[in-house]
């Protein structure tokens, strides 16, 4: 079974500083890959996903992760960060060995916090 | 821009009781999803619905829980006997196709209570 590790349950950083964010997966197959964000009181929104085409996947609000197969990892980062990014991060897979089960595998999240 | 809705945000229930958490998915989906967050926990798949039938659930799906689309629009999650083991926030999603990379729009949660 898929499984999702996201290493920090709190990240702090400053304003400005650098962020990287930290998702490793379990599969013998390279999966489908996610990142979600959640403001508070607001339902989970999709940053960016990695659907075996480019590896540096791009998304929102400066956003990118990279897909390494060797390290299994897919971790998120921004180069500056802004006060309005302080929010919790969702790293999910989607297991295409699962047939048509397209359920998301996440992880427990990590909250940004954004130091002014 | 389209969004998922979900009704209440907040429950309250007694032991026992039943629950309906209600959805409104966007309007050209055709999936539709049930996950939940037990406090300090992962966010869990309960369920997936295709063709008004259940396509895949988990084994947290038991008998107690049920879902439905009553109408064209809404989506819902009943509990029949609710536990106190039940307490978690429910997030209702949709996509508008079956596959791995299509995006699920979620939204903002249901946080039930039971005591």
């Amino acid at each position: 079974a898929q499984s999702v590790t996201q290493l920090g349950s709190h990240v702090s950083v400053s304003e400005g500083a650098l962020v990287l964010l930290r998702c490793n997966y379990s599969s013998s197959v390279p999966p489908y890959l996610f990142w979600y964000v959640q403001y508070p009181n607001q339902g989970l929104q999709l940053l960016l996903k990695y659907t075996s085409a480019a590896t540096l996947v791009k998304g929102i609000n400066g956003f990118e992760a990279e897909f390494k197969k060797s390290e299994t990892s897919f971790h998120l980062t921004k180069p500056s960060a802004h006060m309005s990014d302080a929010a919790e991060y969702f790293c999910a897979v989607s297991d295409p060995s699962g047939g048509s089960n397209y359920k998301l595998t996440f992880g427990k999240g990590t909250l940004l916090t954004v130091n002014p | 821009e389209p969004e998922v809705t979900q009704t209440p945000s907040h429950q309250v229930t007694q032991m026992g009781q039943e629950v309906i958490l209600r959805c409104v998915p966007i309007s050209n989906h055709l999936y539709f999803y049930w996950y939940r967050q037990i406090l300090g926990q992962k966010v869990e798949f309960l369920v997936s619905f295709y063709n008004n039938e259940i396509s895949e659930k988990s084994e947290i799906f038991d008998d107690q829980f049920s879902v439905e689309r009553p109408d064209g629009s809404n989506f819902t999650l009943k509990i029949r006997s609710t536990k106190l083991e039940d307490s978690a926030m429910y997030f209702c999603a949709s996509s508008v196709g079956g596959s791995h990379y299509n995006e699920q729009f979620f939204g903002p949660g249901t946080r039930l209570t039971v005591l």
